[in-house]
């Protein structure tokens, strides 16, 4: 079955910076990569969603990015607020939904 | 206002007893899906359901049982065989197996 791979599984930046989670996928079978937000004590909510025949999306401040080829995606949150701290899981679809291990961010005011 | 629920927020049992957590959903979605998070950690499935009468074991279904006689309901039992059932339990449903899963707000169980 599919694989997923998340890094890091922490993350601190200061306000306003850049922050990038890293994910690496098993099975080239895989056409749908969702990115999902949980806030402390919450359920998750996808918050951006990639497709196999995209390589790029993006929604305000946030963008992901797919490498079909070296199996693996990204997702990218520019100017960081306090309200972006949470912990983001990545996902792959291929018999279904696998989830990576989440990255715990957190943005530092 | 369709959506997924679960019910209670926060449960409390003694040590030994089943308990029933409820799932419901409106969106007209095929399949359901039961995870378990701990502390600091990941998601990990316990059952999941393709369609009504049928469902599946995920990755931790030991010391757990489903039910899924309803599309819109998804129960899941704890029962005394789970060894730590502490944790916060997620459920989600999707149109099927191959699309975006969408969660419930969870339950927090303490076994006592």
């Amino acid at each position: 079955g599919e694989n997923v791979e998340q890094h890091p599984s922490t993350l601190s930046v200061q306000e306003g910076d850049s922050a990038v989670i890293k994910c690496t996928y098993s099975d080239s079978a895989s056409n749908y990569f969702p990115w999902y937000k949980q806030e402390l004590g919450k359920g998750p909510q996808l918050i951006i969603d990639i497709r196999s025949n995209v390589g790029e999306k993006k929604d305000q401040r946030i963008a992901v990015t797919l490498n079909k080829t070296a199996k693996h995606f990204s997702l990218h949150i520019t100017e960081t607020q306090p309200e972006d701290s949470a912990v983001y899981f990545c996902a792959a679809i291929s018999n279904m939904l696998t989830f990576g291990g989440g990255t715990r961010l957190m943005v530092k005011p | 206002d369709g959506g997924i629920t679960q019910s209670p927020k926060y449960l409390f049992r003694k040590e030994g007893q089943n308990v029933t957590l409820s799932c419901e959903q409106n969106l007209n979605h095929d399949a359901m899906y039961w995870y378990r998070q701990d502390p600091g950690q990941g998601l990990r499935l316990i059952y999941y359901s393709q369609i009504v009468n049928d469902f599946q074991k995920g990755d931790i279904a030991e010391g757990y049982s489903v039910s899924r006689e309803k599309k819109e309901s998804f129960p899941l039992t704890v029962t005394s065989a789970q060894k730590n059932p502490t944790a916060f339990y997620l459920c989600a449903s999707s149109i099927d197996l191959l699309n975006e899963q969408f969660f419930g707000p969870g339950t927090r169980l303490t076994v006592l």
